[in-house]
């Protein structure tokens, strides 16, 4: 079936490090792609998306490429804040059977 | 403002208690997800329903109940919560379609004792 496999945390940065957090994927077809954050007692809300391949979705300084070839969908942000810490899951959809997301990973920004 | 709503927000109680979490969406989705967030295993949906009266089982429907009369409720009912039930809940809601993205609720943090 399908799934998702996200780099294990906790991940720990300084200010302004660049940050990658792999997302790997496994399923039949072409699923589209996201990437969500969950900042601290809230729920989780998107960050970004690709419906195809090669497409880049971006926000807020991050960025994530849908790759078919490696099935994969890092997310990637050049100089990080405090303000950026939470845990981002990778997740996939395939259409109305919803979504499959990875474990998550936990970003710690420190000052 | 659009929102999925989500009630209680901190629930403890015994095992054996009927318990319900309810769940509000004013965005008009037809589809709507509920899901359990527990630590190093990431997001599980218990249930699903596609539009009204339409339900079905997730990965981990064990021991949950789901109701869909309403199109903008998805209650989750615990007919007899037991400590393995001990999670974080949240329901979420979508346009149908793969492209859509999920809008989450802010989550129901349940401990059974």
């Amino acid at each position: 079936g399908d799934s998702v496999t996200q780099m294990e945390g906790p991940v720990t940065l300084s200010e302004e490090a660049f940050l990658t957090i792999n997302c790997t994927y496994t399923a039949t077809g072409y699923p589209s792609l996201f990437w969500y954050v969950q900042y601290p007692g809230e729920g989780l809300q998107l960050l970004l998306k690709a419906t195809k391949a090669d497409d880049k979705g971006s926000n807020k300084g991050f960025e994530a490429t849908y790759r078919k070839e490696t099935t994969s969908f890092h997310l990637e942000k050049g100089s990080v804040q405090v303000s950026d810490s939470a845990v981002y899951f990778c997740a996939l959809s395939r259409g109305n059977n919803d979504m499959r997301f990875g474990a998550g990973t936990r970003l710690t920004v420190k000052p | 403002e659009a929102q999925v709503t989500q009630n209680p927000r901190y629930l403890i109680t015994v095992t054996g208690k009927k318990l319900t979490v309810t769940c509000s969406q004013n965005m008009n989705h037809e589809y709507m997800s509920w899901y359990r967030q527990d630590p190093g295993l990431g997001l599980r949906q218990i249930y699903y329903s596609m539009n009204v009266e339409v339900t079905d089982k997730g990965d981990v429907p064990e021991g949950y109940k789901v109701s869909r009369k309403e199109k903008r409720n998805f209650p989750l009912i615990l007919e007899s919560p037991s400590p393995n039930q001990t999670s974080l809940y949240f329901c979420a809601s979508r346009f149908s379609g793969r492209y859509n993205e999920q809008f989450f609720g802010p989550g129901t943090r349940l401990t059974v004792l």
